[in-house]
């Protein structure tokens, strides 16, 4: 079975400054996706970056970017040009292309990421 | 376009009784996924409905069921509410439920006392 693990359970950052959050994960799937997902204190889970794993090249999106080492099975997020908007729990997840997984994200336990003014 | 709804936002039910969740997906999606999230175990998927049938479920008690209807809003149903079952109850939709983004709803929070 598939594992995601966020062994920082709290990180901070200045505002203006740069943060990486680190997930790894175990598979022995070759094809599957990843996500980071932001969810502030009103609890909405909203999608910050996909990444798929046939591609090579790491995702981006605006201030947010991605560090996939898939020999590693590791898929870091930074956060660059910290806001203060930027302070929530960051899940990452996994998502299995098999068919009897349609539907499900196995997600790490979160980081809560606080942004100093 | 609209995104995922879910009503109610907040229920404070009692041990015992049974509650109904409802979450409306984002039009034209026809996947729905359940999750629960508990400050103990994180994010857990429930179950996932397509096309009105139920095509994934996750490690959860027949107590927790739900259906999908034609237009692919889907409920789910909680009954003998235990304490335990206290917690943020997150819908997801997605086109096909496979390969693409899910978004999220705001969720419900349930209070079992």
């Amino acid at each position: 079975a598939q594992t995601v693990t966020q062994s920082q359970p709290e990180m901070s950052v200045q505002e203006a400054e740069t943060v990486t959050l680190s997930c790894t994960y175990d598979t022995s799937e070759s094809d599957y996706y990843l996500f980071w997902y932001k969810q502030p204190p009103s609890r909405q889970m909203i999608l910050v970056i996909r990444q798929e794993a046939y591609k090579q090249q790491n995702a981006t999106e605006n201030r947010f970017s991605v560090n996939f080492q898939k020999a590693a099975k590791s898929f870091s997020l930074k956060i660059s040009d910290s806001q203060l908007g930027d302070a929530a729990m960051y899940f990452c997840a996994y998502r299995s292309p098999l068919s009897g997984n349609t539907g499900k994200l196995i997600f790490g336990q979160g980081t809560t990421l606080q942004v100093k003014p | 376009k609209a995104g995922v709804t879910q009503t109610p936002r907040y229920l404070i039910k009692t041990r015992g009784q049974q509650v109904t969740l409802s979450c409306s997906p984002i039009s034209g999606h026809r996947s729905v996924s359940w999750y629960q999230q508990t400050p103990g175990q994180g994010l857990q998927f429930l179950f996932e409905y397509f096309s009105e049938t139920q095509r994934n479920k996750g490690n959860f008690p027949g107590r927790f069921s739900g259906r999908q209807f034609s237009n692919s809003r889907s409920e789910m149903n909680v009954s003998t509410l235990e304490l335990g079952d206290s917690a943020l109850y997150l819908c997801a939709s997605s086109l096909e439920g496979r390969l693409e983004t899910q978004y999220f709803g705001p969720g419900t929070r349930l209070l079992v006392l």
